[in-house]
């Protein structure tokens, strides 16, 4: 039982353009979500986040779109640098009133390459 | 370094035997976080400890596995007698605060059962 997805397991494109990477989620408890990025033999790395309350959280070229009636998200990278080639993971947590907000669930992420 | 370190990076046992995987919070975290990362999977929680108390265990294998955070020394997850499908990534994690969703990542170690 898959409660966080990211379905597209890779993804290309050019250095400048825009990356987009999808995440869908199940669990309507969910109320915090949280994009990390992860480079080989590193752990995953904090990117950004947003919460429920909100719909879009913007820091530098990384921006997450919250749908909370589609129980989607979004992450934009704009413009695309070789640098971001990494895995990137969407996390959520279910806070609130006797939530674990410490206990992520993560999906199984995407590799984005970015090409020079 | 000031971020979380794990030993070892890399960790070989023969089935039958035992794991000790090491986990040391950054300098001032005293909330640690086990996930384990199975072949092509996410990461799955697995623990949530603080200095001398484990706090949340529900992802943890109901047998064989065990996790500590003594109030001094490192974090050790243990597992006992381990099988192939034990091979994975463990990755821990530390926060300054409580049941917060902050949470900085080791470079995990990786577990290959033979």
């Amino acid at each position: 039982d898959q409660q966080v997805k990211q379905n597209s397991p890779s993804l290309s494109v050019q250095e400048g353009r825009i990356s987009i990477l999808n995440c869908d989620y199940t669990n309507s408890m969910f109320d915090y979500f949280l994009w990390y990025k992860k480079y080989p033999a590193e752990g995953p790395t904090f990117l950004i986040s947003i919460s429920s309350i909100k719909d879009k959280n913007e820091d530098g070229r990384f921006t997450v779109f919250l749908n909370k009636s589609a129980k989607h998200l979004s992450l934009h990278i704009v413009p695309s640098q070789p640098g971001d080639s990494a895995v990137y993971f969407c996390a959520a947590s279910a806070g609130g009133s006797g939530g674990s907000n410490y206990k992520l669930t993560f999906g199984k992420g995407t590799l984005l390459t970015v090409n020079p | 370094n000031a971020g979380v370190m794990q030993n070892p990076r890399h960790l070989v046992r023969r089935r039958g035997q035992e794991a000790r995987l090491r986990c040391s919070p950054m300098k001032g975290h005293s909330h640690v976080y086990w996930y384990r990362q199975l072949p092509e999977e996410g990461l799955k929680f697995m623990v949530y400890l603080q200095k001398e108390n484990i706090i949340d265990e529900s992802g943890m294998p109901k047998e064989r596995f065990s996790a500590e955070f003594p109030k001094e020394g490192p974090s050790i997850l243990r597992i006992q007698q381990v099988v192939r499908g034990d091979s994975a990534a463990y990755f821990c994690a530390s926060s300054p605060r409580d049941y917060s969703y902050e949470q900085y990542f080791g470079p995990g170690t990786r577990l290959t059962v033979t």
